[in-house]
């Protein structure tokens, strides 16, 4: 079964520091993953994707995760975060067995932007 | 495209009551998700429709819990004899096309508290 696992709930960071939001997976297949944002009061949104290719993908508001298929991981960086940063980050990995794109989501880590 | 919209955005019911839930996903969205968030956790698949044909139901999905999506437009869930323990977000996701690993887009979800 796949799983996934996000290892830290909660980063604290200052404004214009650089954070790595770190995620885990497991699967015996392969895999297409996920990183999706959720902002105070908000639904869930897509913040990136893996699917084939090159293993570094990028977000249109500067974040950026590598596929490790050595490691089974798909961390999500950023060189500098922005206050508006601030919100909740789930990874997720696409349920392939299935073949529904049902997908399996990790905790989530909570990202705290200080000024 | 207004996005997916959920209705109604949060209730409060007494446990042993009847409740219903509708998500309006985006226009021609043939593929609706229903996930279950609870607190600190990350959302957990519930159940899968393509068009009006329910394809897959979680585990998690008890005899006291029903969804349809009748005419593969709207989709309602509903929850029968509630429990303090079905005290959760309860959100809706649609993704159009063929392939599963297409993006799904999320409703903003509905809250319920059981007491």
């Amino acid at each position: 079964a796949q799983s996934v696992t996000q290892l830290d709930s909660q980063v604290p960071v200052f404004e214009e520091a650089p954070v790595e939001l770190r995620c885990n997976y497991s699967s015996s297949v392969s895999v297409y993953l996920f990183w999706y944002v959720q902002y105070p009061n908000q639904g869930l949104q897509l913040l990136l994707k893996y699917l084939s290719g090159s293993t570094l993908v990028e977000s249109i508001n500067g974040f950026e995760a590598e596929f490790n298929k050595s490691q089974t991981s798909f961390h999500l960086r950023k060189p500098s975060v922005h206050i508006s940063d601030t919100a909740e980050y789930f990874c997720a990995v696409s349920d392939l067995p299935s073949n529904t794109g049902k997908l399996i989501f990790g905790q989530g880590t909570t990202l705290q932007v200080k000024p | 495209d207004t996005g997916v919209s959920q209705n109604p955005r949060h209730k409060i019911t007494k446990r042993g009551q009847n409740v219903t839930f509708r998500c309006d996903p985006i226009s021609e969205h043939n593929r609706l998700y229903w996930y279950r968030q609870t607190l600190g956790q990350g959302p957990e698949f519930l159940t899968y429709f393509q068009n009006e044909a329910q394809l897959e139901k979680s585990r998690l999905l008890s005899d006291r819990f029903s969804a349809e999506r009748p005419k593969g437009s709207f989709s309602t869930l509903e929850i029968q004899r509630t429990e303090q323990g079905d005290s959760a977000m309860y959100l809706c996701a649609s993704s159009s096309g063929t392939r599963p690993t297409e993006t799904q887009y999320f409703g903003p979800g509905t809250r319920l508290l059981v007491l």
